[in-house]
């Protein structure tokens, strides 16, 4: 079983509509949780970190943590075309060493006009 | 406030050749890890830097090493190049390599060894 897993896709998602991009992780004890996209050819970036079980907002983004079911959830309103990307969910199962933090595959989401 | 910067960002070597890859980090970070992405194994750990130490190893040949200077940049080097070293290497800061700091990364650097 992977530590980290992620529905490779592609996800497709008609502009306007709510994507939805789900990650579960096997480590129970598992501290930190983040969302990067990547677009084909660039490097992560950065969109959203979550530590606490709910929802934290940031925009049009919303990351959803449930520790008991131990998956982390992303999901983007008002889909954009400039929103295709691959995202990567990311855990961290120690909270002393980011070194520690596992990527799962990333999820491709393709937003179609 | 500028962000993580790597160079050189494409270099083309060929087999049994050696690399150095350099990382610098966003001002104030002091964590600088390096990952390797390739398209079958995804992004894998390869080693972090704090205060110029390594204080972990992914599970990479002693091909792969790195080193950290003062001023917290740092620097891989490949040696005796395979051909499945192609991939893109990035490197990520974060403020101190605590496992809840963010971490931002580089560009990359695309590697091909032919």
């Amino acid at each position: 079983q992977k530590e980290v897993e992620q529905n490779s896709g592609p996800l497709s998602v008609p502009e306007g509509a709510i994507a939805s991009l789900n990650c579960t992780y096997s480590d129970r004890g598992s501290q930190s949780f983040f969302w990067y996209r990547q677009y084909s050819g660039k490097s992560p970036e950065l969109i959203m970190s979550i530590y606490s079980n709910g929802d934290k907002e940031d925009g049009r983004f919303t990351a959803q943590l449930n520790k008991a079911s131990q998956y982390v959830s992303l999901l983007i309103r008002d889909s954009q075309p400039s929103d295709s990307a691959t995202y990567l969910c990311a855990v961290n199962n120690e909270y002393s060493s980011a070194s520690k933090i596992i990527f799962g595959s990333g999820t491709r989401l393709s937003i179609r006009p | 406030k500028a962000g993580v910067t790597q160079t050189p960002r494409y270099l083309i070597k060929t087999r049994g050749q050696q690399v150095t890859l350099s990382c610098s980090p966003i001002s104030g970070h002091r964590s600088v890890s390096w990952y390797q992405q390739t398209p079958g194994q995804g992004l894998q750990f390869l080693f972090e830097y704090f205060s110029e130490t390594q204080r972990n190893k992914g599970n990479f040949p002693g091909r792969f090493s790195g080193r950290q200077f003062s001023n917290s940049r740092s620097e891989m080097n490949v040696s005796t190049l395979e051909l499945g070293d192609s991939a893109l290497y990035l490197c990520a800061s974060s403020l101190d390599g605590l496992g809840y700091n963010e971490q931002f990364f580089g560009p990359g650097t695309r590697l091909t060894v032919l």
